[in-house]
C-alpha cells in the first residue's frame, strides 16, 4: 500500500512568517499535487508537479518534487492570514493508467494568526 | 466550464430515509469520483468510475449506491444511513491533465 506521510498536522505561525510543509513517500509517483481546502469547501489544486526536481512557484508559495518523486514541499514566505486553511498533498500511482486515482496524505492545518 | 457542480450542498436525513447526491461536469473528464471526508481528515475514496464504468469500490456498505447515468453525471444513491455517515461528500473528476477537479461537496448529517 502506497503512503504519503505529511507534516507538520497542526501549523500555527504570526502573520510574515515563512513556512515549510512536506510530504514524504517510499513509493514513487508519477506526479504529485497540492490541495488547498477550505472549511465545508472542496480541495482546489494549487500546483501539479512531474518532473523529478522541478520547482514550481505560485506568488508566495514555492513547491518542489524530489529527484527521486518520492517527497515534495510547500514552502509559503510572508505569510498572511488568508493562506489559513487545510493543505492536501495527493500523489498519482506510477500504475495511474486511465483512472488517475490518487493517494492523499494527512493534510497540514495552517492557521495564521494576524 | 471548469466546475464541477455538486448538489444539494447541505442534507439533512434520517436514518430510515432515501435521498440521493448529484454531480455534474462538463468538462468532458472520463473519470469521476466520490470522496468522504471527515472534519479535519484527507478525503478517503469511494468509488471510481471510468468511462461510466464502476472500475473500483473501495469496501464501501451497500447502504452508498452510485450511479453514473452518462459521461457528465454521477449520481450517489443513500439508504438507512447511520449517524456515522455524516460527513462531507466530495465529487471529483479527472482529465488526464494529472490534477483533480473537485466540486464543493455535500454537507451530509445523518440524525
Amino acid at each position: 500500500t502506497q503512503l504519503l506521510e505529511q507534516s507538520p498536522q497542526f501549523l500555527s505561525i504570526q502573520e510574515g512568517e515563512n513556512l515549510t510543509v512536506y510530504c514524504n513517500s517510499s513509493s514513487v509517483f508519477s506526479s504529485l499535487q497540492w490541495y488547498r481546502q477550505e472549511p465545508g469547501e472542496g480541495p482546489v489544486l494549487l500546483v501539479t508537479v512531474v518532473t523529478g526536481g522541478e520547482v514550481k512557484k505560485l506568488k508566495r508559495l514555492t513547491f518542489q518534487f524530489g529527484d527521486a518523486r518520492k517527497d515534495s514541499s510547500l514552502h509559503i514566505t510572508a505569510a498572511q492570514t488568508g493562506d489559513t486553511g487545510l493543505y492536501l498533498c495527493a500523489g498519482r500511482a506510477y500504475y495511474g493508467g486511465s483512472q488517475g486515482n490518487l493517494i492523499f496524505g494527512k493534510g497540514t492545518k495552517l492557521s495564521v494568526k494576524p | 466550464d471548469t466546475e464541477v457542480t455538486q448538489t444539494p450542498k447541505h442534507l439533512v436525513m434520517g436514518m430510515t430515509n432515501k435521498k440521493s447526491l448529484k454531480c455534474e461536469q462538463h468538462m468532458g473528464h472520463r473519470a469521476m469520483y466520490w470522496y468522504k471526508q471527515k472534519a479535519k481528515k484527507p478525503p478517503e475514496l469511494m468509488f471510481v468510475y471510468s468511462y461510466e464504468k464502476l472500475s473500483i469500490n473501495e469496501s464501501v456498505p451497500s447502504r452508498f449506491s452510485p450511479e453514473c447515468p452518462n459521461s457528465s453525471l454521477l449520481n450517489l444513491h443513500l439508504h438507512a444511513l447511520q449517524p456515522e455517515d455524516s460527513a462531507l461528500y466530495l465529487c471529483a473528476s479527472w482529465g488526464g491533465n494529472y490534477g483533480y477537479t473537485f466540486g464543493s461537496g455535500t454537507r451530509l448529517t445523518v440524525v
